[in-house]
């Protein structure tokens, strides 16, 4: 089973709309720790979020906002006004438990493509 | 620039053939991660080392070898390489490599197989 699905494989949006990237997790874990990464077409994965699991307060960083809802496993990704340089493909990372050592379980990505 | 530097950027090879990508971490960092990223299997962990020693390991095949060496950088060897292996590979660093520490990645190395 996947510990992290993005249901989304492609979302194609006009510029300035508002676009949410979903995103569910599966663990048993009560401490984990849930992640958003870009990959612009440059191909470099760029840290945006982290989010522990006893911190369900939501964020928000500019035009970007995240809502993590333990009662439904989920971890959303809320861009408001979208531009062009927001197209990229978009994943949602999971870190499970307590470990010295560091194992993220990737979603498949989002690729958001927003049109001028 | 995450500070992490991987090369080649670009790599061309045969099927069986040997090849060895490589990684230096940002500055201080200390452990060292490999994924794999393939349009079927999405990003896929491969195998991190903390300060030289082997620490977790994914779906990395037997083929697939890796190391960190005393000055932290890491390298990725893939021998008998088959069709299947083309895909981009990645590495990333973090601080410590505790569950909580987000990872910085490479600008990843694309391996073509022909």
């Amino acid at each position: 089973a996947q510990k992290v699905t993005q249901a989304q494989t492609e979302i194609s949006v006009v510029e300035k709309e508002d676009v949410t990237l979903d995103c569910v997790y599966e663990t048993r874990d009560t401490t984990y720790y849930l992640f958003w990464y870009k990959q612009p077409p440059s191909g470099e994965l760029v840290f945006l979020i982290r989010r522990n699991s006893f911190d369900e307060q939501n964020e928000i960083s500019g035009r970007y906002s995240w809502n993590f809802q333990k009662s439904t496993s989920s971890f959303n990704f809320t861009i408001t006004a979208s531009q062009v340089v927001d197209s990229a493909v978009y994943f949602c990372a999971l870190s499970e438990g307590r470990r010295d050592f560091n194992k993220f379980y990737f979603g498949s990505g989002t690729k958001l493509n927003v049109k001028p | 620039d995450s500070g992490v530097t991987q090369t080649p950027k670009h790599l061309i090879t045969a099927t069986g053939q040997r090849v060895t990508l490589r990684c230096s971490p940002r500055s201080g960092d200390l452990s060292v991660y490999w994924y794999q990223q393939s349009l079927d299997q999405g990003l896929q962990f491969l195998i991190q080392y903390y300060n030289g020693e082997e620490r977790a390991k994914g779906n990395i095949l037997e083929r697939f070898s890796a190391q960190q060496f005393p000055d932290l950088h890491s390298e990725l060897n893939l021998s008998s390489l088959e069709l299947g292996d083309s895909a981009l590979y990645f590495c990333a660093s973090s601080v410590g490599g505790a569950t909580n520490e987000k990872l910085f990645f490479g600008s990843g190395t694309q391996l073509s197989v022909l």
